[in-house]
């Protein structure tokens, strides 16, 4: 199975700050990425797929990008709005696996 | 705008069945891979199953082969887990989620909750 290592587990910040959250892949899965937000009691709402591509109807202020086997989603200014739990998942493989998840809160 | 409506969970005794439904609206049932992902605090999001568009091909994580099985009626717009020989690891909230493309979920359900006690 392919593992997906997300860091950091939690994550406290300021509003305007920028935020980075990563998963490294244990192998190769190309753009084969997605990364979601949950909030409590919701389900999980898709940000980026395919590594860097944002989901319809998602602020701009969030971005992915990819350098091997990492895998990065950035927020560029938190807002209010943006605490949560956040995920990675990769799709490449069969069973698809997610990150273990970081717990995002204001400071 | 999509929908995914998951019913079917509540408590059941080890070893015993349930069956979870999936009614989506709002899109094209029929043209999208359909899927099935748990979640528990100590485990977190594990997907469990996926199915084809038309059925044909599932997929199953290993802990779950044998005992549950996907399935979807395009008629109805609905997909199904028949989860059997439920063990108490199985307690999760599971999600429907649709199928997108690299394999990702782009929409998902509410949830639905399955405990497994005695």
């Amino acid at each position: 199975d392919i593992q997906m290592t997300q860091s950091p587990a939690s994550l406290s910040a300021s509003l305007e700050e920028i935020v980075t959250i990563t998963c490294q892949a244990s192998q190769d899965i190309g753009n084969w990425l997605a990364w979601y937000q949950q909030k409590p009691g919701k389900s999980p709402q898709l940000l980026i797929y395919g590594a860097t591509s944002l989901a319809d109807g998602v602020p701009s202020r969030f971005s992915g990008s990819r350098s091997g086997t990492q895998y990065s989603l950035k927020i560029s200014r938190l807002q209010v709005e943006d605490p949560g739990i956040y995920y990675c998942l990769q799709g490449y493989s069969a069973p698809l696996t997610f990150g273990s998840g970081t717990k995002l809160e204001i400071k | 705008e999509v929908q995914l409506v998951e019913s079917g969970g509540g408590l059941v005794q080890p070893g015993r069945s349930l069956k979870l439904s999936c009614a989506a609206s709002g899109f094209t049932f029929s043209n999208y891979g359909m899927a099935w992902v748990r979640q528990t605090p100590t485990k977190g999001l594990e997907w469990v199953a996926s199915i084809s568009t038309g059925g044909g091909n599932t997929y199953y994580r290993d802990s779950v082969k044998g005992r549950f099985t996907i399935s979807r009626d395009n008629a109805k717009n609905t997909q199904y887990l028949q989860m059997d020989s439920l063990r108490s690891e199985d307690t999760a909230t599971y999600y429907c989620a649709r199928h997108a493309g690299n394999n990702y979920f782009d929409y998902w359900g509410q949830g639905v909750m399955v405990t497994v006690s005695s």
